[in-house]
């Protein structure tokens, strides 16, 4: 089955510095990784996703990148703010599988 | 309107007990899902419902035992539940399975 690794897992940036998480998976038939932003005592909430036919995707100050060849995916958010901290989740899923496979999360803090 | 909603919010339940938790979602998205997040760790998959039949079960104890009444509820049935069980019981819906999924809030489950 699907396995994906996620680093590092705790992240401390400056305000206005960019923060970058990385994920490495292992099935060559995911096609699918989202990324999730868990607040504290909140439910996991889809901030960005990218398909395996896409290398980068862009939305404001968030980023994903995919090199499928390699397996891995990453995320970057760039002029961090405090409302950014919480912990980050990768998954990968393989649409015929059903089901997404989370990485073991980032906790990322913006220090002021 | 991308909103899973959860009841209740927190659970307090004896090993004795058997309780009832409550997702709803007004999307038509034909999948759901309830994963298991304990302190500190990622959500881990129990089942997956697709066009309201059982399609995935994780080897989840009989204890747990879930329900799909319609397209738009979801129940997770507790019975005889152990302390190690107490948890971040997380719903989610996508439109098809394995498609880019949104959570509830959870229901935070103490077993005493």
């Amino acid at each position: 089955g699907e396995n994906v690794e996620q680093h590092p897992s705790t992240l401390s940036v400056q305000e206005g510095d960019s923060a970058v998480i990385k994920c490495t998976y292992s099935d060559s038939a995911s096609n699918y990784f989202p990324w999730y932003k868990q607040e504290l005592g909140k439910g996991p909430q889809l901030i960005i996703d990218i398909r395996s036919n896409v290398g980068e995707k862009k939305d404001q100050r968030i980023a994903v990148t995919l090199n499928k060849t390699a397996k891995h995916f990453s995320l970057h958010i760039t002029e961090t703010q405090p409302e950014d901290s919480a912990v980050y989740f990768c998954a990968a899923s393989d649409q015929g599988a059903q089901k997404l496979v989370f990485g073991q999360g980032t906790r990322l803090t913006i220090n002021p | 309107d991308t909103e899973v909603t959860q009841t209740p919010k927190h659970l307090v339940m004896g090993m004795t007990n058997k309780k009832s938790l409550k997702c709803e979602q007004h999307m038509g998205h034909r999948a759901m899902y309830w994963y298991k997040q304990k302190a500190k760790k990622p959500p881990e998959l129990m089942f997956v419902y697709s066009y309201e039949k059982l399609s995935i079960n994780e080897s989840v104890p009989s204890r747990f035992s879930p329900e799909c009444p319609n397209s738009s509820l979801l129940n997770l049935h507790l019975h005889a539940l152990q302390p190690e069980d107490s948890a971040l019981y997380l719903c989610a819906s996508s439109q098809l399975p394995g498609s880019e999924a949104f959570f509830g809030q959870g229901t935070r489950l103490t077993v005493v």
